[in-house]
């Protein structure tokens, strides 16, 4: 049982560049969502899925798309990166019923918009 | 809407002191709150949680409190190791509405530790 990973650990790009994080979840989690960590400003949530085939935005999804088509797999996609994006990223997953949604993470992507 | 307000760090304890990082929030409904702990190149992990009033968390030592009366969730701990050196970060679950899923978290406060 692996929990959530995310691919790559680490990624360098320049601006203008695009590239996609893969995120994969074990648990059978209905839900998924996507964070960026930057210093001082706690996480921010980019996007969300609360099921397979379906997305929402989250508080800060500009200059980000996402795919869910299948429900292990949640892939955030950064179409042409700028250095605003060079932050940590984190995958994380959660149960959709019983309540409280106790999130589970993934160890993150640290990215650099050159 | 929801927010969550940690004291910010960082924090410098000497191993053994007595830990308290305070937490407030600001919600529209009747939250679950959270703290997790985010080790040092690791993802966050649910350090302890609590659904309702007064209802008391706890994990490896670690305590937190659900106060309504004064929107708090403060996290204590009586006696710190070294290996508590992390980012702890409150957060809430908004049980109103159709977003009771999506999870507001604090800035996060560092804790060191030192032996």
């Amino acid at each position: 049982n692996a929990g959530v990973t995310q691919t790559p650990k680490f990624r360098v790009l320049k601006t203008g560049q695009s590239m996609t994080l893969l995120c994969a979840q074990d648990m059978n989690h209905e839900y998924m969502y996507w964070y960026r960590q930057d210093p001082g400003m706690g996480l921010r949530l980019i996007h969300y899925s609360v099921g397979e085939g379906t997305t929402a935005k989250g508080e800060v999804p500009d200059g980000y798309n996402v795919s869910r088509l299948k429900k292990q797999n949640f892939l955030l996609g950064l179409e042409s990166a700028a250095p605003s994006q060079t932050s940590v990223y984190f995958c994380a997953s959660s149960y959709s019923s019983g309540g409280p949604y106790e999130q589970y993470f993934g160890p993150g992507t640290r990215l650099t918009v050159t | 809407g929801n927010s969550v307000t940690q004291m910010e760090g960082p924090v410098t304890l000497s191993e053994e002191a007595f830990l308290t990082i305070n937490c407030t929030y600001t919600a529209t409904g009747y939250p679950s709150l959270f703290w997790y702990v985010q080790y040092p190149g690791e993802g966050l992990q649910l350090l302890l949680k609590a659904t309702k009033a007064d209802d008391k968390g706890s994990n490896k030592g670690f305590e937190a409190t659900y106060r309504k009366e004064t929107t708090s969730f403060h996290l204590e701990k009586g006696s710190v190791q070294v290996s508590d050196s992390a980012v702890y970060f409150c957060a809430l679950s908004d049980t109103s509405g159709g977003s009771n899923y999506k999870l507001t978290f604090g800035k996060g406060t560092l804790l060191t530790v030192n032996p």
